[in-house]
């Protein structure tokens, strides 16, 4: 069975460039997460989707940054325009509704994106 | 205020010894979870261990376990006969929020080990 499934892996970008990053869950998962992680640091949670409804996106800064997840399927997360702080890799999860490893809780591989 | 807290940025360890990964905790929850994540240089995040808050019992899986101490808020990951795989990132993580779907991690220890 495949993972959650990323992509790019890697993006280089301009300063005030917009970037999108996709995301396809495990099969079967209705819960999505989008997490950020700043070099050195732990992930941080910057959206979470319940089906297509997005039920926590109080870390996500509206200003610049949007996610959908059309179908309650694949997700896109965008930032426009970039900025050199958002340089970081950005990690996608899926569950079955809990975090917990019973509920197949998975991260994939994440899109590490470099502004410049 | 800092929910989970590993206090320790790097740690070295000689191939084949044992090594305990520290974290503690803060949460005035009744139920909660604990996860352990390897993060290698390619950059996943690989689930290890889990323990939760009501499990009467350490977690073990394989080589790794965790000190579950609930009364100091302390959650260690012990990694026994450390390999030179086992070198990477290792993040400790709790579930909290309303409905428990919600991950925060710690800022996570750098683990080299040592042939």
């Amino acid at each position: 069975e495949a993972g959650v499934v990323q992509s790019p892996r890697y993006k280089i970008i301009e300063k005030k460039q917009p970037v999108a990053f996709w995301c396809n869950p495990i099969s079967g998962h209705n819960t999505l997460y989008w997490y950020r992680q700043n070099l050195g640091q732990g992930p941080e949670l910057l959206i979470r989707y319940e089906n297509e409804e997005a039920v926590d996106d109080s870390q996500l800064p509206k200003d610049r940054f949007s996610a959908e997840r059309l179908k309650g399927v694949d997700s896109t997360l965008k930032i426009q325009p970039a900025e050199l702080g958002d340089s970081a890799v950005y990690l996608c999860a899926s569950s079955l509704g809990v975090v917990q490893p019973d509920y197949g809780y998975t991260f994939g591989s994440g899109t590490r994106l470099t502004v410049v | 205020a800092q929910k989970i807290t590993q206090t320790q940025p790097g740690m070295f360890v000689q191939e084949k010894e044992a090594v305990t990964l520290d974290c503690t905790y803060d949460t005035s929850d009744q139920s909660y979870g604990l996860f352990w994540y390897k993060q290698p240089s390619s950059g996943e995040m690989i689930f290890l261990i889990y323990q939760g808050s009501y499990d009467e019992q350490n977690a073990t899986e394989g080589r790794y376990s965790l000190n579950f101490q609930k009364a100091r808020k302390s959650a260690n990951l012990v990694i026994s006969a450390s390999q030179l795989g086992d070198s990477a990132m290792y993040f400790c993580a709790m579930r909290e929020g309303p409905d428990g779907n919600k991950l925060v991690f710690g800022a996570g220890t750098i683990l080299r080990v040592k042939s």
